[in-house]
């Protein structure tokens, strides 16, 4: 399968733990995106990378998240200090330059 | 800011019956706009697309009309089928998709 793969599909940790996902997109796409889900809602548009640059970030994207593509091919966001409030999906998708998305299936975080 | 939002959060078909699904947006400027499919435990999947250059795209069962006058899209799938029952989005993309909260489709046999 030459999808949008995500790592993990399910993590579940402490408050206040730090986590990190990773997001492999298909090969030849140049841009990754970040979205968080939570249920009911429509994915939120976090972050994205054109090839390693990161181009833009939400407001709402805490200073607890950041988000690296480092040789513009997977990517990982990491969580520091983890909240309650952080349970949600996590999407990744990738697309060429400004066409469709593919998304993975996503990791579900929840933080007990 | 841009917002993206669906007429209603739930549709209910019969199988067989057309469905057509309605979204508004409020950023005259945009010009891309894509139709996505979600169903549960997956991610979003690409359905079909419009750029504001044209009014009407067609795909399988699938057709998107783009109103720029009122700022509308409607997505309309002919012959529903139960395998179409997932949640529907429609999503404002300016270099990356910004998602309304979506229509719940469920489809009667």
């Amino acid at each position: 399968d030459t999808g949008v793969s995500q790592d993990p599909r399910h993590k579940i940790t402490k408050r206040g733990q730090n986590v990190t996902f990773r997001c492999d997109p298909i090969s030849e796409h140049n841009r990754l995106y970040w979205y968080r889900q939570t249920l009911g809602q429509g994915p939120e548009f976090l972050t994205y990378f054109q090839n390693e640059a990161q181009l833009e970030k939400s407001r709402l994207l805490s200073d607890r998240f950041s988000a690296e593509r480092p040789k513009g091919s997977f990517s990982t966001l990491e969580i520091q200090r983890t909240e309650q409030g952080d349970s949600a999906m996590y999407l990744c998708a990738s697309s060429l330059d400004r066409e469709e998305a593919f998304f993975g299936q996503g990791t579900r975080l929840t933080v007990v | 800011g841009e917002s993206v939002g669906l007429h209603l959060p739930t549709l209910s078909v019969q199988e067989g019956d057309n469905s057509i699904i309605n979204c508004a947006y409020s950023n005259s400027a945009s010009d891309y706009f894509i139709w996505y499919k979600q169903e549960s435990g997956k991610g979003p999947q690409f359905i079909i697309d419009i750029r504001s250059n044209m009014d009407k795209r067609q795909g399988q069962r699938v057709t998107v009309l783009l109103n720029k006058t009122v700022k509308h899209l409607s997505l309309q799938i002919a012959a529903t089928q139960p395998g179409d029952s997932a949640v529907y989005f429609c999503a404002e993309n300016d270099g990356k998709s910004t998602f309304g909260d979506g229509t719940t489709l469920t489809v009667k046999p």
